[in-house]
């Protein structure tokens, strides 16, 4: 079964700082991956998603995500912090596409002034 | 285009109740999806519905369960409630194509005393 790992509960950054959260993900065959971020008291909103095209994505609010087949990885950047990036971010996979996603713990990432 | 609506945003149960959950998805979408969001397990997969019929299931107790209707919304519906149902329930809608896609709304917060 597929299932992703997501080293650091807690980030944080100073504001203009790079942002880098860490995925790493098993899957028995090629994976979808996702990385949604999650404001207080509300739902998850879509940064990006890797569906076996580019390796390289570019998502949402500035964030992109490599994929490396080789490391396993799915690793969030955004070159620059801003204030309003301050939540809680999630990273997911799913198999064959279906709608099963498994998620990660979550990292919450904190922007300092 | 309209969100992913979810009633009740906030709910407070006794133990041994039953609930049930509503969850309108985005217009146009065929596919909803039921995930459960506590601190301690995280965001697990509960079950995802498409053209009324149950396509993915995870794993919990037979006390969950949910339908869909003709007009896409949703219902989701836990019997005898523990304390351990306590938990953020999020929604999620996608078109149902294998886009990848899913759409969360804003949850409702269960509590259960």
């Amino acid at each position: 079964a597929q299932s992703v790992t997501q080293l650091g509960s807690h980030v944080s950054v100073s504001e203009g700082a790079l942002v880098l959260l860490r995925c790493n993900y098993s899957s028995s065959v090629p994976p979808y991956l996702f990385w949604y971020v999650q404001y207080p008291n509300q739902g998850l909103q879509l940064l990006l998603k890797y569906t076996s095209a580019a390796t390289l994505v570019k998502g949402i609010n500035g964030f992109e995500a490599e994929f490396k087949k080789s490391e396993t990885s799915f690793h969030l950047t955004k070159p620059s912090a801003h204030m309003s990036d301050a939540a809680e971010y999630f990273c997911a996979v799913s198999e064959r596409g279906n709608n099963d996603m498994r998620f990660g713990a979550g990292t919450r990432l904190t922007v300092k002034p | 285009k309209a969100g992913v609506t979810q009633t009740p945003r906030y709910l407070i149960k006794t133990r041994g109740q039953q609930v049930t959950l509503s969850c309108s998805p985005i217009s146009g979408h065929r596919s909803v999806s039921w995930y459960q969001q506590t601190p301690g397990q995280g965001l697990q997969f509960l079950f995802e519905y498409f053209s009324e019929t149950q396509r993915n299931k995870g794993n919990f107790p037979g006390r969950f369960s949910g339908r869909q209707f003709s007009n896409s919304r949703s219902e989701m519906n836990v019997s005898t409630l523990e304390l351990g149902d306590s938990a953020l329930y999020l929604c999620a809608s996608s078109a149902g194509t294998r886009d990848y896609e899913q759409y969360f709304g804003p949850g409702t917060r269960l509590t259960v005393t």
